[in-house]
């Protein structure tokens, strides 16, 4: 039990197809975050919201869309998507930052959901 | 900018040998450094973390770290290695004297021990 939950793990879609990846934190956090994991590649970090605001949008392409509707909950939803895009796609918490703060807390990352684009 | 290398892809070690997965980092502040391991098909899961005070750092699963300001690294070791060890293992920094600076991964080590 890692405090983040990810669901689905495991996820097969047609490039036409809209699906949504869902993160739950139970640890108390304010600040999530999405990282693209590829064979072979650095971690990416797609996504950073900060007390539901979006921090960070590291150049992802628009067919990603992150949602954060409350600190516990955040959402990519997948849209017209390429085989490119196949990964594994990681949800993190950590502490949030306060305006004039730089918190120490570490990352905690959910199991990962495994995303195949035919 | 931040950055971290991890300069080996691959590190193997037998069963009860010390081991070492090195970390340099360069950062334009101060670090915060951590270190993450990742099971297959799972996520990375949080090893140890250098904020500030001692230089060696103890964490988890008999895990350590030492922070060497003066050479900029931060290299994980374990005095006696299990096979259940093997795994893939993420060195992080995080720019403390930038407020927003995110965290930065190296791209992994795979450490192997083998029986």
């Amino acid at each position: 039990e890692t405090g983040v939950t990810q669901t689905p793990r495991h996820l097969v879609m047609g490039m036409t197809n809209k699906k949504s990846l869902k993160c739950e934190q139970h640890l108390g956090h304010n600040a999530m975050y999405w990282y693209k994991q590829s064979a072979k590649k650095p971690l990416e970090l797609m996504f950073v919201y900060n007390f539901k605001e979006q921090t960070e949008n590291n150049s992802v392409p628009s067919r990603f869309s992150p949602e954060c509707p409350n600190s516990s909950h955040l959402f990519l939803h997948l849209h017209t998507l390429q085989p490119e895009d196949s990964a594994l796609y990681l949800c993190a918490s950590s502490q949030g930052e306060a305006s004039g703060g730089l918190n120490t807390g570490e990352l905690f990352f959910g199991e990962g959901s495994r995303l195949t684009v035919l | 900018a931040q950055s971290v290398a991890q300069p080996e892809d691959q590190v193997n070690v037998a069963e009860g040998n010390p081991l070492t997965v090195k970390c340099t980092y360069s950062v334009s502040g101060n670090p915060y450094l951590f270190w993450y391991v990742q099971y297959p098909n799972r996520g990375l899961q949080f090893l140890l973390k250098y904020i500030t005070g001692d230089n060696l750092v103890k964490g988890s699963y008999g895990f350590e770290a030492e922070f060497n300001k003066s050479q900029t690294s931060f290299h994980l070791k374990k005095p006696s290695a299990l096979v259940s060890d093997s795994a893939l293992y993420f060195c992080a920094v995080r720019d403390r004297d930038n407020y927003g600076q995110n965290f930065v991964f190296g791209p992994g080590t795979r450490l192997s021990v083998l029986p």
